[in-house]
């Protein structure tokens, strides 16, 4: 079935370094996606997103990429800090269905 | 209010008792959705309302789940004769309009089924 999902389970860096959380989705339909931060206790925060037009977006600190020819997405974080440890979650759509569609998320922990 | 708001944020209750919860959207967002998140898991799409349109009912599990959104404001989300397995927090989104990705989400009301 169509489906996204994480490579990574959970991703453990130092304070400073860069942080690269992968995703893989299915539906090639896929044409709008969305990574999401989630603290604990907490509501999912919009961090980027991107869509298929495009092939990398630039926020912050955050750099979303897209290979729409592996069905493949990252986020990089760089100069990682200790307030970036949360879950990630990518979630996707595609023209014409309203629901965003999420993957199982990677646990980001970040030691100072 | 600035952000989307769900009460109650923590609901225990006992296997067979029903429970409501309920998501205020930001104000202007015709687009709502609820999710059900089980511990250390994904978000599971339950239910979505678009304005007057009849919601997008496909991620409710079962026929105790229902929900009901009055116009662009206020939805419940009911749990008729809840049972263990429904122990999870509930998410609630909204969106200002459909071409827009980008879903608000509340902080959850976290349910425990004793």
């Amino acid at each position: 079935g169509e489906s996204v999902g994480l490579h990574l389970p959970t991703l453990s860096v130092q304070e400073g370094d860069n942080s690269i959380i992968n995703c893989a989705y299915s539906n090639s339909a896929s044409d709008y996606f969305i990574w999401y931060k989630q603290e604990s206790g907490k509501g999912p925060q919009f961090i980027i997103d991107i869509r298929s037009n495009m092939d990398k977006r630039q926020g912050q600190r955050v750099t979303v990429l897209l290979n729409k020819t592996v069905k493949h997405l990252s986020l990089q974080i760089a100069a990682t800090q200790p307030g970036d440890s949360a879950v990630y979650f990518c979630a996707e759509n595609h023209s014409g269905y309203s629901t965003l569609t999420f993957g199982k998320g990677t646990m980001l922990l970040v030691s100072p | 209010g600035a952000g989307v708001s769900q009460s109650p944020s923590n609901k225990v209750t006992e296997k067979g008792k029903d429970v409501e919860l309920r998501c205020d959207p930001i104000s202007g967002h015709t687009a709502l959705y609820w999710y059900r998140q089980r511990l250390g898991q994904g978000l599971e799409f339950l239910i979505y309302f678009q304005g007057n349109s009849a919601p997008d009912k496909s991620g409710l599990p079962s026929d105790r789940f229902s929900a009901e959104r009055t116009g662009e404001s206020v939805s419940t989300l009911t749990i008729q004769r809840t049972q263990q397995e429904d122990s999870a927090v509930y998410l609630c989104a909204s969106r200002p309009r459909l071409e827009t990705g980008e879903l608000f989400f509340g902080e959850g009301s976290r349910l425990t089924v004793l």
